[in-house]
């Protein structure tokens, strides 16, 4: 069982360059979502999905796009990078939003550097 | 809008010393309330959630954690810290749209 599959580990972007950072799911969960993490900024939530067809924005949307045209398949699109991005990005998965609550369940990450 | 706080950004203890890390909360409702650990390198993964009853939650690893609505505090807590306890705590809140705190580092001394 892979849960969280996020592809590639790294990534060298230069400034403009456009690309998309895959997040792959086995576990059948209805919710994901993209998260970067900077240091002593913790994790900000860039985009969120509720099920298929279905996405939002979080904290930090700007420069970023979603789709979800699959329950397993969440990518993330950035669309022109900036130095900004540089960070790592989680994609992260849950089994509901009902009232339990999330379990999130998380892949290993996406370095991303853009000069 | 929701928020965490984790006033400790670094911790260190002793092998075998308790633990208890802090996290203070805004949220306009009955929160949702959650702590994940860190390893280096790695992804996050839940240690313990609170969503409604019982204020104490026990979580893996040992862990344990308070919800005190008055004091808007979740803090977590261990009795006896061991060497894999090392590692990066986020504190969050929120739900579909889950907010985490800055992180506290935590350092363990043989």
């Amino acid at each position: 069982n892979a849960g969280v599959t996020q592809t590639p580990k790294f990534q060298v972007l230069k400034t403009g360059q456009s690309m998309t950072l895959q997040c792959a799911q086995d576990m059948n969960h209805e919710y994901m979502s993209w998260y970067r993490q900077d240091p002593g900024m913790g994790l900000r939530l860039i985009h969120y999905s509720v099920g298929a067809g279905i996405t939002d924005q979080g904290e930090v949307p700007n420069g970023y796009n979603v789709s979800r045209s699959t329950t397993e398949d969440f990518p993330l699109r950035l669309l022109s990078a900036a130095p900004s991005q540089t960070s790592v990005y989680f994609c992260a998965s849950s089994y509901s939003t009902g009232p339990r609550g999330l379990s999130l369940h998380f892949g290993n990450g996406t370095r991303l550097t853009v000069t | 809008a929701q928020s965490v706080t984790q006033p400790d950004i670094h911790i260190t203890v002793s092998e075998g010393a308790s633990l208890e890390l802090r996290c203070n909360y805004s949220y306009g409702a009955t929160p949702y309330l959650f702590w994940y650990v860190q390893s280096p390198g790695q992804g996050l993964q839940l240690l313990l959630k609170y969503f409604s009853g019982d204020t104490l939650v026990q979580g893996i690893k040992g862990f344990e954690a308070e919800f005190k609505r008055s004091q808007s505090s979740f803090n977590l807590r261990k009795p006896s810290v061991h060497w894999s306890d090392a590692a990066e705590y986020f504190c969050a809140v929120g739900n579909n749209d889950m907010r985490f705190g800055a992180g506290t580092r935590l350092t363990v001394k043989p």
